[in-house]
């Protein structure tokens, strides 16, 4: 079963807007990733945040981690066209070695 | 630096043939996995080399074989294949296991079973 459940499974903005993709997960994390992956391409790391931190900044990218909820958001600022893509979050579990990742929020970005 | 490779891009397969999937990585990275991803849906982890010499069932491993060949080389066997494993595989590798960096992602290989 999925570890990581992401909302919403799709997003349409206009350039220049914010966008806010939102990631659910069940048990103790180590940390939570967050992946991006272009159209039929591999997948690319974006961010790293530790279940010790809340908040934590990446150029136009904005994560936060609630591990009373079990939960974290990735806000992309000043979104551009070329952020099409679908955006992965990906959870350690304590304890293990497994990585287990979501089903992932499809981006549309119109020009 | 190549990072992560993975060969063949593309392949398809009659159901029951059998083939190897390999990757390689050039970054000195302790950890490898394969994933795979049908469309639409996240990653599935399939196996997993948490270091040299190691090898994990992740959660989908029927029907699946993994060989950590070196530190370098992990290969994905389909002894049997069936359309049901037509996907796309990606593999990828980390510095160490359960510790916070991040994977590297092959570009993918595209398997059709018909």
């Amino acid at each position: 079963s999925q570890q990581g459940e992401e909302d919403p499974q799709a997003l349409s903005i206009q350039e220049g807007e914010n966008a806010t993709m939102n990631c659910s997960y069940k048990t103790s994390i180590n940390n939570l990733q967050w992946y991006r992956q272009n159209s039929g391409r591999g997948l690319v790391h974006l961010i790293l945040i530790r279940s010790n931190e809340r908040e934590k900044h990446s150029g136009r990218l904005r994560v936060t981690l609630d591990t009373s909820k079990k939960s974290s958001s990735l806000l992309i600022t000043a979104s551009r066209a070329a952020d099409t893509a679908s955006y992965f979050c990906a959870t350690d579990n304590t304890g293990g070695f497994k990585t287990i990742f979501g089903a992932g929020t499809r981006l549309f970005v119109k020009a | 630096n190549a990072g992560v490779t993975q060969t063949p891009k593309f392949q398809v397969l009659k159901t029951g043939q059998s083939m190897t999937l390999q990757c390689a990585q050039d970054m000195n990275h302790n950890s490898m996995y394969w994933y795979r991803q049908d469309p639409g849906m996240g990653l599935r982890l399939i196996y997993y080399s948490a270091s040299e010499g190691t090898t994990d069932k992740g959660e989908v491993p029927n029907g699946y074989n993994v060989s950590r060949l070196n530190k370098r080389e992990f290969s994905l066997r389909l002894e049997s294949a069936a359309p049901s494993q037509t996907s796309v595989y990606f593999c990828a590798s980390r510095r160490l296991a359960g510790g916070d960096n991040e994977q590297f992602f092959g570009p993918g290989t595209r398997l059709t079973v018909l």
